[in-house]
């Protein structure tokens, strides 16, 4: 059973591009979880979702961030007009029945390096 | 919101000594505590989790203590060996039926066992 899988594992953009992150939940789960991590920092909530809905979205920036979850294909995690600020790494995790009914597995993270 | 502290943010031992990690969670819902292990450059892998009709879990090396009254939990390894060297998180959420369906997690406790 193959784990969350992330793409890209490294992301460099220049200030001003857009950046998409992929994230393809384990085989099953339909619970998908974003998390921000700065350098030597713990793990930041940035967002929830469902199958083709957004559940919580109270971690992520209202401006520049946005997450969908299509009923076909990955979630994805985007972007636009990065800055500086938004180098960090992007893990995305999953869970079968969401979080506290089953545990949540992470992907390997996507590193974004802006320049 | 769930607001989560971690102590201590460093910590060595010799190997063959026990190494303990405290965290205490503000919301008293909260009812599912689970810790992770990231390995530099690695995904949070899940070690151990406790809910909150359990007060102690143990799993080999590993134990988990929750005192809800107080409203912290506690990560023990005993017996300890290089490869336990790295990063510990602790996290705490209020579960699937909970309205804060995700994860907050502590700051992180990184772990250096000394051969």
């Amino acid at each position: 059973n193959a784990g969350v899988m992330q793409n890209p594992r490294h992301l460099v953009r220049r200030r001003g591009q857009e950046a998409r992150l992929r994230c393809s939940p384990m085989k099953g789960h339909s619970h998908v979880y974003w998390y921000r991590q700065l350098p030597e920092e713990g793990l930041k909530f940035m967002v929830y979702l469902q199958k083709e809905n957004i559940i919580d979205e109270s971690g992520m920036p209202k401006e520049r961030f946005s997450a969908e979850f299509p009923k076909e294909g990955p979630s994805i995690l985007r972007i636009q007009q990065v800055v500086r600020g938004d180098s960090a790494a992007y893990f995305c995790a999953s869970s079968l029945n969401g979080v506290g009914d089953s545990p949540l597995h992470f992907g390997n993270g996507t590193r974004l390096t802006v320049t | 919101g769930e607001n989560v502290e971690q102590h201590p943010s460093t910590l060595s031992v010799q190997e063959g000594d026990s190494a303990v990690i405290k965290c205490t969670y503000s919301d008293s819902a909260s009812n599912y505590f689970p810790w992770y292990k990231q390995e530099l450059g690695k995904r949070p892998q899940l070690i151990i989790d406790i809910r909150s009709n359990v007060g102690e879990k143990k799993d080999q090396r590993i134990a988990v203590t929750l005192n809800k009254t107080a409203k912290h939990f506690s990560l023990h390894i005993t017996e300890t060996q290089p490869e336990d060297s790295a990063v510990y998180f602790c996290a705490a959420s209020l579960g699937a039926s909970g309205s804060a369906r995700q994860l907050t997690f502590g700051s992180g406790t990184q772990l250096t066992v000394l051969p």
